[in-house]
């Protein structure tokens, strides 16, 4: 089963518009991940948040971490055309556990931005 | 472009046979991973290799197998192929055994009829 459950499957926005996609996972964690996926190409990864922290950005992303709810939101601010795509949240297990190293990847939010 | 190579980009085959994935990964990672990607499964981590040993394994069918060699070329084989693995194939790879950004190569489509 899937470690991470992505909200909402579908978003569609207007372009300058800010998109939110939010993650939940179930077992403790390394660290979060974000990735993205034009239709039917190889993942890119955006941006990695570790246990220890709360918020991290980079450039129009901004990431949450909640441990204590085991979640985490992915902000993209001002959205333009180019980043539709599908975004996944994937999560590292903790260092000595079963899980670690093996990213786990939620079921991805699909993102469509209208110029 | 990731860096990582994987090959063929599509591959059309018929059911009960075995194909074989090959993946280069980034110059200088010692890390392989193996995932498939399905309509209804999602993205799945099948298995990974690090510096030609098995490091962790995810739901990878007895059907299916996969090496890294001492270049650090991976393959993936999948033999007895049903319908239902058809999928896109993935390969990544990092410079270490975990708890970092993984780099992805572009996918193999396999479709068995």
């Amino acid at each position: 089963s899937q470690q991470g459950e992505e909200d909402p499957q579908a978003l569609s926005i207007q372009e300058g518009e800010n998109a939110t996609m939010n993650c939940s996972y179930k077992t403790s964690i390394n660290n979060l991940q974000w990735y993205r996926q034009n239709s039917g190409r190889g993942l890119v990864h955006l941006i990695l948040i570790r246990s220890n922290e709360r918020e991290k950005h980079s450039g129009r992303l901004r990431v949450t971490l909640d441990t204590s709810k085991k979640s985490s939101s992915l902000l993209i601010t001002a959205s333009r055309a180019a980043d539709t795509a599908s975004y996944f949240c994937a999560t590292d297990g903790s260092p000595g556990g079963t899980s670690y190293g093996k990213l786990t990847f939620g079921q991805g939010t699909i993102l469509t931005v209208h110029p | 472009d990731s860096g990582v190579t994987q090959t063929p980009k599509h591959l059309i085959t018929a059911t009960g046979q075995r194909v074989t994935l090959r993946c280069s990964p980034r110059s200088g990672d010692l890390s392989v991973y193996w995932y498939q990607q399905s309509l209804d499964q999602g993205l799945q981590f099948l298995i990974q290799y690090y510096n030609g040993e098995e490091r962790a394994k995810g739901n990878i069918l007895e059907r299916f197998s996969a090496q890294q060699f001492p270049d650090l070329h991976s393959e993936l084989n999948l033999s007895s192929l049903e319908l239902g693995d058809s999928a896109l194939y993935f390969c990544a790879s990092s410079s270490h055994g975990g708890g970092e950004k993984l780099f992805f190569g572009s996918g193999t489509q396999l479709s068995v009829l």
